[in-house]
Order: structure tokens, then C-alpha cells, then sequence
């Protein structure tokens, strides 16, 4: 099957830093992944749509500054969380959507848990 | 606004029973339907996908859709307790560059050894 990483799995980061969390997709090519937030016991929250070469798309809400996606190619695109602070918090997890076929099957990154302290 | 609705659960079942998981959503051009599992803090994974009116069948789970109810459901036959997670429909209105996927709030599952 489609197998989608994503690194780091954990990070502990202290408030203002910034924080960048790279999702690859191994045995396939993703024209578009996705980034989701999601808070204990809530479902997940998608945060914007990343499309190789060209900028992402923010759901309403999200913060484009703050969180600032890069899709330099068909495999890999990242989330960088800006000066990040305590609120920010959560687990985050990629999805990639494979290419040809039903090509609107997304498969989940194993998911970053961000500490801010 | 596109809404998916999951049963409020929790549902419990008892071992080797058959657990009965819904979906309704309100998009009625969606075109393609999922349900992902996810254990508690990971993320989710795939199950089943299904686009066609009917059922489908893969090993102990079968996934049925009725598009003119707009209706979706997941069966697990012979439940184990492994299967306890977290299951999440998820319909996507349309194909194509732009679309993506609309998430059920998610019914925990737990089956009782």
C-alpha cells in the first residue's frame, strides 16, 4: 500500500521558536497533500491543502503566516509552525492523495505531536 | 456546508459479534466514501473505500453505500478487541485537483473480550 512518513514524531519546543515537519510520500507521487491539526478527543481539523509548485491553500481560520507550507515536489511538502506558542499544541498529521486511478484516496502520515512549553 | 454525521457512541460490542458503524452526509454529489480507523494517538488509517452503490467486502469488514439515502456504513464481522478504535467516515464531494475530504466526528468502538 501507500505509505506516507512524517518527521519528526514528537517535537518539545519552547515558546517563539519555530518548528518544521516534513511529510514524504515513499512509493508514491502526491500532487497534493494535505495538512490536518488535530486536539485530544476532537476529530481532525483540516488546516490547508498543499499542491506541489504552486502556494497552499488555507482553510478559513488557519493562519498563513504562522503556519507556512512548502510543496517543493511530487513527495515531500512541509509545515513549518512559526514563533509558535503554547496553543499551538497539538498533533499534527499529513495526508497524501495518490495520483491515477481513484485518485482521491489520501493516506496518513503516522502523525507529529508538538509540544510548546 | 457539507456536513457528515456519525453515530454519538461510544458502541460495545462483545467478541466475535458484528458491530454496525453509520454515516449519513449531506453533499448528494459526493462521489467517494472511506472509513478510516485510528487508534488513540496515532493516526488514521485507511480501511475501505467505496464509490459505488452495494456492498464491499474486504476480509471481516464489509462497507455499504446507498446513495439515494445518502447513507454509508462499515460492518465488522467477528469483532475482536483489537478492533477497538476510533472509526472515521469520510466522503469527498468530487474528484479532481481541488477536492478533498469531509471527516465524520468518529464513533469509538470497543468490543468486550
Amino acid at each position: 500500500g501507500a505509505v506516507v512518513s512524517q518527521h519528526p514524531s514528537r517535537v518539545i519546543c519552547k515558546s517563539g521558536t519555530s518548528v518544521k515537519i516534513e511529510c514524504r510520500s515513499l512509493d508514491f507521487q502526491a500532487t497534493t497533500m494535505f495538512w490536518y491539526r488535530q486536539f485530544p478527543k476532537q476529530s481532525l481539523m483540516l488546516m490547508a491543502t498543499s499542491n506541489e509548485g504552486s502556494k497552499a491553500t488555507y482553510e478559513q481560520g488557519v493562519e498563513k503566516d504562522k503556519f507556512l507550507i512548502n510543496h517543493a515536489s511530487l513527495t515531500l511538502s512541509t509545515l513549518t509552525v512559526t514563533s509558535a506558542h503554547p496553543e499551538d499544541s497539538s498533533f499534527y498529521i499529513c495526508s497524501a492523495r495518490a495520483t491515477g486511478g481513484h485518485s482521491d484516496t489520501q493516506y496518513f502520515g503516522p502523525g507529529t505531536r508538538l509540544t510548546v512549553l | 456546508q457539507k456536513e457528515v454525521e456519525q453515530n454519538s457512541g461510544p458502541l460495545s460490542v462483545p467478541e466475535g459479534a458484528i458491530a454496525s458503524l453509520n454515516c449519513t452526509y449531506s453533499d448528494r454529489v459526493s462521489q467517494s466514501f472511506f472509513w478510516y480507523r485510528q487508534y488513540s494517538g496515532k493516526s488514521p488509517e485507511l480501511i475501505m473505500s467505496i464509490y459505488s452503490n452495494g456492498d464491499k467486502e474486504d476480509g471481516r469488514f464489509t462497507a455499504q453505500l446507498n446513495k439515494a439515502s445518502q447513507y454509508v456504513s462499515l460492518l465488522i464481522r467477528d469483532s475482536q478487541p483489537s478492533d477497538s478504535a476510533t472509526y472515521l467516515c469520510a466522503v469527498n464531494g468530487y474528484t479532481g485537483a481541488n477536492s478533498k475530504l469531509t471527516f465524520g466526528k468518529g464513533i469509538t468502538l470497543s468490543v468486550r473480550p
